[in-house]
């Protein structure tokens, strides 16, 4: 089974910090992406990567940025974290390609809350 | 307007009935769709996807796309209560990155 594993279940931060949400995937997936999940919002794109080093703006990218050093791993950066940064965010990955490569596969999430 | 548009529900159906979801989308461009489901507390997971005009049928659920109305749907025969989640409609172009998402169709199963 793939495995997209998120560093944190919960996370709780102070206004200004910096914080690192880290996310791991154990197929080989070139492409990953950092969502954020609001009630009535649903999931919105924050950055992706389509390989090593790679990033691109999502929907959404104001107040964070990206890192990815090494295949297997996607971090997201809140550079200062900030209250309105309080909510759910779900990394993902998948496969390049079209067809059945286009499922995208999630961890179980972090929720940060931003005090 | 929002590029991938569902009623947010509540829809509520008893026990046996069909469950019928909805979803718009604006981006005519897109040619692959999605229907994920996720449970209160968990993350989404792909239940189906469609690429051509018509239905496609998988166990209790059908998804149906007509891309002339730019009109995507799902529909869970013979509910069940552990199909109670919310439905997220998902859109993407055709060798594009971008997954777009509904905000979700929360459906209950009434036992």
């Amino acid at each position: 089974d793939v495995k997209v594993t998120q560093s944190s279940r919960y996370l709780v931060k102070r206004t200004g910090e910096k914080v690192f949400l880290e996310c791991v995937q154990d197929m080989d997936h070139e492409n990953m992406f950092w969502y954020r999940q609001d009630p009535g919002l649903g999931l919105r794109l924050i950055y992706f990567s389509y390989d090593v080093k790679m990033k691109e703006k999502g929907d959404i990218p104001e107040g964070y940025s990206v890192s990815r050093e090494k295949k297997e791993r996607f971090s997201l950066i809140l550079e200062s974290a900030s209250t309105n940064q309080t909510s759910m965010y779900l990394c993902a990955s998948r496969f390049s390609g079209t067809g059945i490569n286009e499922k995208l596969f999630f961890g179980s999430g972090t929720q940060l809350s931003v005090l | 307007q929002k590029e991938v548009e569902q009623n947010s529900g509540p829809l509520s159906v008893p026990e046996g009935a069909i469950a019928s979801l909805n979803c718009t989308y604006s981006d005519r461009g897109s040619q692959s769709f999605f229907w994920y489901r996720q449970y209160s507390g968990k993350s989404p997971e792909l239940i189906m996807s469609i690429y051509s005009n018509g239905d496609k049928e998988d166990g209790r659920f059908t998804a149906q796309l007509n891309k002339a109305s730019q009109y995507v749907s799902l529909l869970i025969r013979d509910s069940q209560p552990s199909d109670s989640a919310t439905y997220l409609c998902a859109v993407q172009r055709t060798g594009g990155f971008k997954t777009i998402f509904g905000a979700g169709t929360r459906l209950f199963v009434k036992a």
